[in-house]
């Protein structure tokens, strides 16, 4: 199993839609977990922390599953400028500050 | 809004060439970092620095490779000798806050390519 593992779509969908990313990751002594997004030939961009009792902000809302290893990303009323790439990202576990990557969801929002 | 600054954007080099690049973190952070994204590729570790000295480095952070903070405020990526598969694109990142790791800002990068 990858340590971070992500369905690369893409996902299509129209102005509007609701949109779910999944990602799963195989050490379960990971502990903090992370969704960027980036835009093509752009750097990562913080989109938020995932806490364990699940977060939400604005139109995004981020869920952890511990017991299943898997963290979600909910994303409502998509607007044509949610198109990106999200980056599923965990710490390491061991207090080395490493972050370990997902190679990432591609959504693309449509007029 | 501060922001992470590198130098340069795109550098083209001869295999075997020196390389360095260059990173100035947001001002009041205490950890940097470099990764690596190659081209269609996933992001990836190269080494964390804090409190001037490295904090933890990947399997690709070999010999090649150094950091440095020389003077305070740039924080830079030295390759010794590139090779052709050191081609990617280079990201700093700082960080602020200890109870935050992942809360990681990044600049816009460094395209290195290696001919």
């Amino acid at each position: 199993r990858k340590e971070v593992e992500q369905d690369p779509g893409p996902f299509n969908v129209p102005e509007g839609a609701t949109v779910a990313f999944n990602c799963t990751y195989s050490n379960s002594a990971s502990q903090s977990f992370f969704w960027y997004r980036q835009d093509c030939r752009k750097e990562p961009k913080l989109l938020m922390s995932v806490y364990s009792s699940g977060n939400e902000d604005g139109r995004f809302t981020a869920q952890l599953n511990r017991a299943s290893q898997y963290i979600s990303l909910l994303i409502r009323d998509s607007k044509l400028s949610d198109s990106a790439t999200y980056l599923c990202v965990l710490e390491a576990p061991g207090n080395n500050r490493k972050l370990i990557w997902g190679l990432g969801t591609s959504l693309a929002v449509n007029p | 809004e501060p922001e992470v600054t590198q130098t340069p954007s795109h550098q083209v080099t001869q295999m075997g060439q020196e390389v360095i690049l260059r990173c100035v973190p947001i001002s009041n952070h205490l950890y940097f970092y470099w990764y690596r994204q190659i081209l269609g590729q996933k992001v990836e570790f190269l080494v964390s620095f804090y409190n001037n000295e490295i904090s933890e480095k990947s399997e690709i952070f070999d010999d090649q490779f150094s950091v440095e903070r020389p003077d305070g405020s740039n924080f830079t990526l030295k390759i010794r000798s590139t090779k052709l598969e050191d081609s990617a694109m280079y990201f700093c990142a700082s960080g602020g806050r200890a109870s935050n790791t992942g809360e990681l800002f990044f600049g816009e990068g460094s395209r290195l390519t290696v001919l």
